[in-house]
């Protein structure tokens, strides 16, 4: 099947410090990528959707200046968390659309902890 | 945009029982609804899905149930087994402008041995 890989898996930083999350297909290419936020015992919340060559498209109530969504490549994306604080400490998932409508395939996620 | 709801939150059930989880949602336009099964600090993995045009889906222990009518669907588990354990996320999407996913809350499934 398709795989989708996220790098860092783990990362921990110090507040006010940025950092970037990739998210990469490995066998296919993605023209849209999603980024999702999920907290501890709770739900996937949808932040954006990820298009290549082309600006992000944020939901509503997600900061565009905070999280900032690059997809300069089929197979890449990034998301970077900027001026990180505590209350950014999450769960970080990314999904690739393989190109068949619902045909989606979801990275292992990253576990973000500011301090 | 789309609010999906799921209940119940947590479901304890005995090896060998069913379990039944639901979920509503408020777009009429959405015509996908695929369930996930989430181990914890793992990926969603897709276990089962239906679109609008299909009122019941089947696969083995695990089917999905739509109402479209009343903005519902269900995934009925049988004959649970211990490996079952895990938290499920049903989600809906309206494949007509993108794949974008709104998943519901979340339901903690215990199969109890």
């Amino acid at each position: 099947g398709a795989v989708v890989s996220q790098h860092p898996s783990w990362v921990i930083c110090k507040s006010g410090t940025s950092v970037k999350i990739e998210c990469r297909s490995l066998d296919f290419q993605a023209t849209t990528m999603f980024w999702y936020r999920q907290f501890p015992k709770q739900s996937l919340m949808l932040m954006a959707t990820s298009n290549e060559g082309s600006k992000a498209t944020y939901e509503q109530g997600v900061e565009k200046d905070k999280f900032l969504i690059n997809h300069a490549s089929l197979t890449l994306s990034t998301l970077t968390v900027t001026s990180a604080h505590p209350e950014d400490s999450s769960f970080y998932i990314c999904s690739a659309e393989r190109g068949r409508a619902g045909e989606l395939f979801f990275g292992e996620g990253s576990r973000l902890t500011v301090l | 945009g789309e609010n999906v709801e799921q209940h119940p939150s947590t479901l304890s059930v005995q090896e060998g029982d069913s379990a039944v989880i639901k979920c509503t949602y408020s777009d009429s336009a959405s015509n996908y609804f695929p369930w996930y099964k989430q181990e914890l600090g793992k990926r969603p993995q897709l276990i089962i899905d239906i679109r609008s045009n299909v009122g019941e889906k089947k696969d083995q222990r695990i089917a999905v149930t739509l109402n479209k009518t009343a903005k519902h669907f269900s995934l009925h588990i049988t004959e649970t087994q211990p490996e079952d354990s895990a938290v499920y996320f049903c989600a809906a999407s309206n494949l007509n402008t993108g794949n974008q996913f709104y998943f519901g809350t979340g339901t903690s499934l215990t199969v109890i041995p």
